[in-house]
């Protein structure tokens, strides 16, 4: 069956923008999950969600948001975009809560 | 791919040996840890999982122990391959209903020939 899809795989944005990342699900699926990953910073936790609940949020500013559509697809934005905000952006789904399954990735650079 | 980690503890194995991946997590309160493979350019890979119920798990070439105590795991592979070349993460659940996981900063093992 097919994997975790995130799109597009590389962005490059300019200071001040805004980007919006998208992540497929496996089918099935209805718990995502966002994590940024930074050499600096290893694998963070952003946020989590549920047949379109988020059920927790983790210690970023309110420049990052997501949200979950009713088929499980989920996206996350980024507005005002920072220099710091570089990073590969990953999305991890699983039937509920346990052995989550991670997608390739969007590698996100701000110039 | 671009590194996941520059300053990453690194283990060298030689291919055949066994490998001992050690990680030390925070919460006394985490109930559920996994074990993640990432290779360069791809997201982390499911590896193995253990509940706090459990000491030992074992996989195809891999075993993964918890010591509650001291609140440690380790990731052990038997017998690495070269395609074992790899940054590892243990990640905790801190408790149900947080629906969170906190991974640990890793370590790159290299598998030399």
């Amino acid at each position: 069956k097919a994997g975790v899809t995130q799109t597009p795989r590389y962005l490059i944005k300019t200071r001040g923008q805004q980007v919006t990342l998208s992540c497929s699900p496996i089918s099935g699926h209805r718990s995502v999950s966002w994590y940024q990953q930074t050499p600096g910073q290893g694998l963070q936790f952003l946020f989590e969600y549920f047949s379109e609940t988020q059920r927790n949020k983790g210690n970023f500013p309110g420049r990052f948001s997501g949200r979950q559509f009713s088929n499980s697809r989920s996206e996350m934005n980024v507005s005002t975009l920072e220099l710091g905000d570089s990073a590969l952006y990953l999305c991890a789904s699983s039937p509920a809560n346990y052995g989550y399954t991670f997608g390739s990735g969007t590698r996100l650079t701000v110039v | 791919g671009e590194s996941v980690g520059l300053h990453l503890p690194t283990l060298s194995v030689q291919e055949g040996d066994n490998s001992i991946i050690n990680c030390a997590y925070s919460n006394s309160a985490s109930d559920y840890f996994i074990w993640y493979k990432q290779e360069s350019g791809k997201g982390p890979q499911f590896i193995i999982d253990i509940r706090s119920n459990m000491d030992k798990r074992q996989g195809q070439r891999v075993t993964v122990l918890l010591n509650k105590t001291v609140k440690h795991l380790s990731l052990q592979i038997a017998a690495t391959q070269p395609g074992d070349s790899a940054v590892y993460f243990c990640a905790e659940n801190k408790g149900s209903g947080t629906y969170k996981y906190i991974f640990g900063t890793g370590t790159r093992l290299k598998v030399l020939a």
